[in-house]
């Protein structure tokens, strides 16, 4: 069965600093990986995924992550934090079918 | 091109009574996916969709939960007999088929049981 691991449910970094989300998970086939975006009372944003193809994924708003098999790892960077990055990021695995398995996500805050 | 529509936005039931939780996915998509997210917690898969039929409940609760997508008309995910512990993010997704890489999530049902 899939699942997805994220380590740190709080992450602070102060404004202009390097952000960089955990995410390992599990999975009996090649998966595909996404990272989601939640602002307050929002919905789920796509940031960006990894179906095949180059490991390095570039999304949007400066982010990326790269997929790292033999580590079974999708961390999330971005080189320079913003305000507006304070949100809650989720990461999320498919065994390329239907359902997408979330991670219980980390609150990013950014400081001043 | 409206995006996947949820309504209401926040419900709030007494104890005993039922919520009916809309989705209206986006033009095109005959898929839809259900998730609940709990405080604290991730999103958690509860119901995939397609028109008329229920592809995979396997998240869903055995008792009180159903849910439906009619031929015409949006996705219904009904709960009776609310409890407290039903109080949680509705979020639902639709896409154009099968497969995880077409989602697009509303913006959810915020639950209050009272």
């Amino acid at each position: 069965a899939q699942s997805v691991t994220q380590l740190g449910s709080h992450v602070s970094v102060s404004e202009g600093a390097l952000v960089l989300l955990r995410c390992n998970y599990s999975s009996s086939v090649p998966p595909y990986l996404f990272w989601y975006v939640q602002y307050p009372n929002q919905g789920l944003q796509l940031l960006l995924k990894y179906t095949t193809g180059a490991t390095l994924v570039k999304g949007i708003n400066g982010f990326e992550a790269e997929f790292k098999k033999s580590e079974t790892s999708f961390h999330l960077t971005k080189p320079s934090a913003h305000m507006s990055d304070a949100a809650e990021y989720f990461c999320a695995v498919s065994d390329q079918g239907d359902k997408i398995i979330f991670g219980k996500g980390t609150r990013l805050h950014i400081l001043p | 091109n409206a995006g996947v529509m949820q309504n209401p936005r926040h419900l709030v039931r007494r104890r005993g009574q039922e919520a009916r939780l809309r989705c209206s996915p986006m033009k095109g998509h005959s898929h839809v996916y259900w998730y609940r997210q709990l405080p604290e917690e991730g999103l958690k898969f509860m119901v995939y969709l397609q028109k008329e039929n229920i592809i995979d409940e396997s998240g869903m609760p055995k008792e009180r939960f159903s849910a439906e997508f009619p031929k015409e008309g949006p996705s219904i995910l009904r709960i009776q007999q609310v409890v407290r512990g039903d109080s949680a993010a509705y979020f639902c997704a639709s896409s154009p088929f099968s497969g995880a890489e077409g989602y697009t999530f509303g913006s959810g049902t915020r639950l209050t049981v009272v």
